[in-house]
């Protein structure tokens, strides 16, 4: 399975834009790329996915390089519930995910 | 409610024994998915299940094992308990290529 790598922790501001990026330089042509986060206590929750193109959603925006090597998860304005790991990771063929070890984002009020 | 549900929500149990989560979903969703979560590991897939009757091996397999006889329920069973089985749970669900949907957790205590 194709791996991501992503910075360990990232610390934030609340009310600022917070910018989450990942390297994912071995992805295949029919890896789609998920984002998860998780709040402390408490299971893996969906943030967004895509293939080629940016997408947004109500949560966050994902924007993916158009090499496909790198994404950017973009929160638009933080706010303290958003702290939490996020996990940059590739869904394959056989629609599983393998997890890596997030980045820990931590938002300051 | 529509969900998902894994059972206990906290377990103790002694090396040896036999236990068996439950996790439920209530989508019909085809794909089901067992995790394990311990510090310094982040989440493991231990197994998956793309239909009813149908399970695949993940990164950790050994030392459980998985049934999906119906859609809606994947347990997870440790036949014999060991201390390095202690972990929080996490089951999972999802149709084909779509965001993955996931319970509360079981925490596992092995003594």
């Amino acid at each position: 399975d194709a791996k991501t790598t992503q910075p360990n922790s990232m610390e934030s501001n609340e009310e600022e834009p917070v910018h989450l990026p990942c390297n994912h330089s071995t992805i295949s042509g029919t890896d789609y790329i998920h984002w998860y986060r998780q709040l402390p206590s408490q299971g893996p929750e969906y943030v967004i996915h895509g293939l080629t193109s940016n997408v947004n959603n109500r949560m966050a925006s994902l924007a993916i390089a158009e090499d496909r090597k790198s994404s950017t998860l973009i929160l638009h304005r933080a706010t303290l519930r958003d702290a939490a790991v996020y996990y940059c990771i590739l869904r394959g063929s056989n629609y599983k995910l393998t997890f890596g070890k997030g980045t820990l984002l931590t938002v300051n009020p | 409610d529509a969900g998902i549900t894994q059972s206990p929500r906290y377990k103790i149990t002694e090396t040896g024994r036999q236990v068996t989560l439950m996790c439920h979903q209530t989508w019909s969703h085809s794909y089901m998915f067992w995790y394990r979560q311990d510090l310094g590991h982040g989440l493991r897939l231990i197994y998956y299940s793309a239909a009813a009757d149908i399970t695949d091996k993940g990164e950790v397999p050994d030392g459980y094992v998985v049934s999906r006889s119906k859609t809606e329920n994947f347990p997870l069973t440790l036949e014999s308990a060991t201390r390095s089985q202690t972990s929080v749970y996490f089951c999972a669900s999802s149709e084909r290529g779509a965001k993955l949907f996931f319970g509360s957790g079981t925490q596992l205590s092995v003594l």
